[in-house]
């Protein structure tokens, strides 16, 4: 059975710094991994996607994750935080097939401050 | 692209009458839909999974009487909330995936969501 664990449920960073949101997945299959972002009262967002080409995906906003699989981690990284980054983040595992359900972590807050 | 609408954005109803809340794919068709349910402050619920012209496949614990889900062509899902009571308020989430080959088939696009509100 598949699961992701999201080690955080808040981060509060400052404007400027980094960000290092942490997810560890588990998945008996090899996994496609995703990080989507949920702004309040927004749809959620893709961030980026992992599905077993290049161990560093890089996303949109600056955001990048790296895959490892000896640690099955995909942690999400951002090197300077900005005002509105701050939304809650999913990580999320799936089979990577066709017509496959998502399955998402609990979820971790990011709070930016000035 | 890959725009995935939801309506209505919010609704309030009244403890024992039906509510459906539509989901399109405005730019690409989806063989396989997703409704999801997400509580305050919580993660998201997969709730079924809705293949068009044919019937959704459930998740345990969710009643397919209750949750009547209907995937009439490539671009549109529906899901009825029958007999709705104030424990059904929630947020409703759907999410498709885009139909042919390719790696985007696992990728997932969400609508904005519904908020349903049961008095």
């Amino acid at each position: 059975a598949q699961s992701v664990t999201q080690l955080d449920s808040h981060v509060s960073v400052s404007e400027g710094t980094p960000v290092l949101l942490r997810c560890n997945y588990s998945s008996s299959y090899s996994p496609s991994l995703f990080w989507y972002v949920q702004h309040p009262n927004k749809g959620l967002q893709l961030l980026l996607k992992y599905t077993s080409a290049a161990t560093l995906v890089k996303g949109i906003n600056g955001f990048e994750a790296e895959f490892k699989k000896s640690e099955t981690s995909f942690h999400l990284t951002k090197p300077s935080a900005h005002m509105s980054d701050a939304a809650e983040y999913f990580c999320v595992v799936s089979e990577g097939q066709a017509g496959t359900a998502l399955i998402f972590g609990k979820g971790t807050t990011l709070s930016v401050s000035s | 692209g890959a725009v995935v609408s939801q309506h209505p954005s919010w609704v309030i109803c009244k403890s024992g009458t039906s509510v459906k809340i539509e989901c399109r794919s405005l730019d690409f068709q989806a063989t396989t839909m997703f409704w999801y349910r997400q509580f305050p402050k919580k993660s998201l619920m997969l709730m079924a999974t809705s293949n068009e012209g044919s019937k959704a496949t459930y998740e345990q614990g969710v009643e397919k009487d209750k949750f009547l889900i209907n995937h009439a062509s490539l671009t549109l899902s529906t899901l009825t909330v029958t007999s709705a009571h104030p424990e059904d308020s929630s947020f409703y989430i759907c999410s498709a995936s885009p139909a042919g080959a390719g790696g985007a088939r696992d990728t997932q696009y969400f609508g904005p969501g519904t908020r349903l509100t049961v008095l």
